[in-house]
């Protein structure tokens, strides 16, 4: 069954602090993954997508890496800021198909305190 | 504006009534979708549109549920006797093309509560 799987699911991190969140997926056949960034009451925004190939993509204080032979993927936040504080999705695509054969995770609370 | 919008934010049905949720997407966006995004939960696929067409209808959860794009641009999902677990936000995503990877730029949702 395709599964994608966020840790831990919140995080309370001081103002200025780096933080990790991890994603582990059993999505066949993988096509990519999408990270984003949800505000409450908001709409997901995109933060990266990356392809088979690719290992790490950076969007200004984020840096996403991807591990394909282990289905591992990780958000790092550099010096986080109030601003921060919102749920992270992990998302994975199916090799195939487009936007809709997407497979979404729960998220990741994070919430930043100064 | 330049983003996706949706109208309206929220909406408060009882439990029988129809209702109809609007999303206007990005001006030239080929590809529209819907979900549905339950509270605590990642959203849930239900429709997609390429232009016009009505490509795949797969997640829409019952026949009460439909949707369409006449002219491809304005998309309208219609919920018919609405039922207490349709309560959830509507998101609306739209991208530019219909590519694998493209990034999805979403609406801010609209909240419906059936009472």
């Amino acid at each position: 069954k395709n599964q994608v799987e966020q840790s831990p699911q919140s995080l309370i991190i001081l103002e200025g602090k780096n933080c990790t969140l991890q994603c582990n997926y059993t999505v066949s056949p993988f096509s990519n993954l999408r990270w984003y960034k949800q505000d409450t009451g908001r709409g997901p925004v995109s933060l990266t997508i990356m392809t088979f190939s690719e290992n790490t993509k950076s969007n200004g204080r984020y840096t996403a890496t991807l591990d394909a032979d282990t289905k591992q993927s990780s958000l790092h936040i550099t010096a986080s800021q109030l601003s921060d504080s919102a749920s992270y999705i992990c998302v994975v695509g199916t090799r195939g198909g487009n936007n809709r054969k997407l497979i979404w995770g729960l998220g990741t609370s994070l919430a930043v305190n100064p | 504006g330049a983003g996706v919008s949706q109208s309206p934010r929220y909406k408060v049905a009882k439990r029988g009534q129809d209702v109809a949720l609007r999303c206007d997407p990005i001006s030239g966006h080929v590809s529209l979708f819907w979900y549905q995004q339950a509270l605590g939960q990642g959203p849930e696929f239900l429709t997609y549109f390429q232009n016009e067409a009505q490509l795949d209808k797969s997640g829409l959860p019952s026949d009460r549920f439909f949707a369409e794009r006449p002219e491809g641009s304005v998309s309208t999902l219609k919920i018919q006797r609405t039922q207490q677990e349709d309560s959830a936000v509507y998101l609306c995503a739209s991208s530019p093309i219909v590519a694998g990877t493209d990034t999805q730029y979403f609406g801010p949702g609209t909240r419906l509560t059936v009472l």
